[in-house]
Parts: structure tokens; C-alpha cells; sequence
């Protein structure tokens, strides 16, 4: 159980163009879902927090208007980078929380790895 | 401010015991995460604790004191598969989850 999906899991692209990544969770329902960037050789970095039906929060430094979250249902959220450039290239990784509680376990996807041109 | 300090590196030989420390000083405390995360993939959930105490699970146990604002991971019978870096993360009073910067474990034949 508490699997999560992402989609593509790789992505070279054009400077300028959008990029949406998808995130699902396949067999539990997540109200709350992460987005993380990693650097090479660096930790995890929490860019948004995404609810179902709502905005989502973003962290300090992250432009929202770049980074597009959309948490359209309990099993789906996408990130979609926009008109990306060289420097967002990274690890693009989601996670959802199993469970209702704020202190329940976050599942990771498997990653997206996005290079930008 | 919120902290979490793990050793960058260690490294250990197959067959053997390694212990992975980490210690925290954060804004409240509702329970301690380690995460396991091979090169170029995403973290896996290896346990949880949020009682002081031990939680095992096959090879791998953690142990967690409150009071001493620290845990420890235990990898036995190390497998060269178990080279990987090792996340240790807090949730905090908020329900932030504070992350180290993990622990790169190195085994050797």
C-alpha cells in the first residue's frame, strides 16, 4: 500500500517552454501532497504544500506564479514549471501524507528529473 | 531556529553493524522520520517514532529519546544494496517536517 506515482519521470525541454509533472497517489486518498526540488548532492527542499481544493502554500523563495500547483483531486496534483530556464533544472519529487493526520507518513514518488536547455 | 545534524558520511563493511546518529533541535516535536534514498531515486520510508523507544523492522531499527532530542538508525548485516544516503526529518509543532541533510553511507566488500 501508500504507493505513489509520478509522471514523466524524466523531461528535457527548451528554455521558455512549460513543464507539468503529474503526482498520484494509487491507493490511498492524500487531502495533502508535497513538492520537493533536490539538488545534486543536496537535501530535500519543500517547495509547496498542495490541498485538495485549495491554494497551495508556498514555501519562502518560491515564485508561485513560476511553479503552478494544481491539487484537483484526492489522488492528483500536478506541478507545472513555467517558461523554464537552465537553472530549474533538477529532482522534482512529490510525497503524499497516507493518512488524515498531520503527522502521518509521507510516501515519496519516484522522482521526476527535469533538464532545461 | 530549527535544526537537525546528521554525520555527512560514514562508511562500514558488508556483514557489519552501523549506527547513524541524529539529533534535533526544533519547535515542538510530533515524531521522527528516517528515509532511505539511493542515488538519483526518491526517499523510501524506512520507520517512524514518536515514542521514546525502539521500532524494528527486519535489518533495520531506530530509537528515539525525546528528552535527549535525539535518535539513532541501526542497519544490521549490512548488504552492499544498503550504500544509500539515510534522511533523518522532524515534524514539528506545526507539522512542518524539518529535514536533515542526510547521512551517506558507504559499504565496502
Amino acid at each position: 500500500g501508500a504507493v505513489v506515482s509520478q509522471h514523466p519521470s524524466w523531461v528535457i525541454c527548451k528554455s521558455g517552454t512549460s513543464v507539468k509533472i503529474e503526482c498520484r497517489s494509487l491507493d490511498f486518498q492524500a487531502t495533502t501532497m508535497f513538492w520537493y526540488r533536490q539538488f545534486p548532492k543536496q537535501s530535500l527542499m519543500l517547495m509547496a504544500t498542495s490541498n485538495e481544493g485549495s491554494k497551495a502554500t508556498y514555501e519562502q523563495g518560491v515564485e508561485k506564479d513560476k511553479f503552478l500547483i494544481n491539487h484537483a483531486s484526492l489522488t492528483l496534483s500536478t506541478l507545472t514549471v513555467t517558461s523554464a530556464h537552465p537553472e530549474d533544472s533538477s529532482f522534482y519529487i512529490c510525497s503524499a501524507r497516507s493518512g488524515g493526520g498531520e503527522a502521518d507518513t509521507q510516501y515519496f514518488g519516484p522522482g521526476t528529473r527535469l533538464t532545461v536547455l | 531556529g530549527q535544526n537537525i545534524d546528521q554525520p555527512t558520511e560514514m562508511t562500514a563493511t558488508e556483514g557489519a553493524i552501523v549506527q547513524i546518529n541524529c539529533t534535533y533541535q526544533t519547535s515542538g516535536f510530533n515524531g521522527l522520520f528516517w528515509y532511505q534514498q539511493h542515488a538519483g531515486e526518491a526517499p523510501t520510508f524506512l520507520s517512524y517514532n514518536v515514542l521514546d523507544g525502539l521500532e524494528e523492522k527486519g535489518r533495520f531499527s531506530s530509537v528515539l529519546s525525546r528528552s535527549k532530542g535525539y535518535s539513532y538508525l541501526l542497519l544490521k548485516e549490512l548488504q552492499m544494496k544498503d550504500s544509500a544516503s539515510y534522511l533523518c526529518a522532524v515534524t514539528d509543532s506545526n507539522y512542518q517536517l524539518i529535514w536533515g541533510a542526510g547521512t551517506k553511507l558507504i559499504i565496502k566488500p
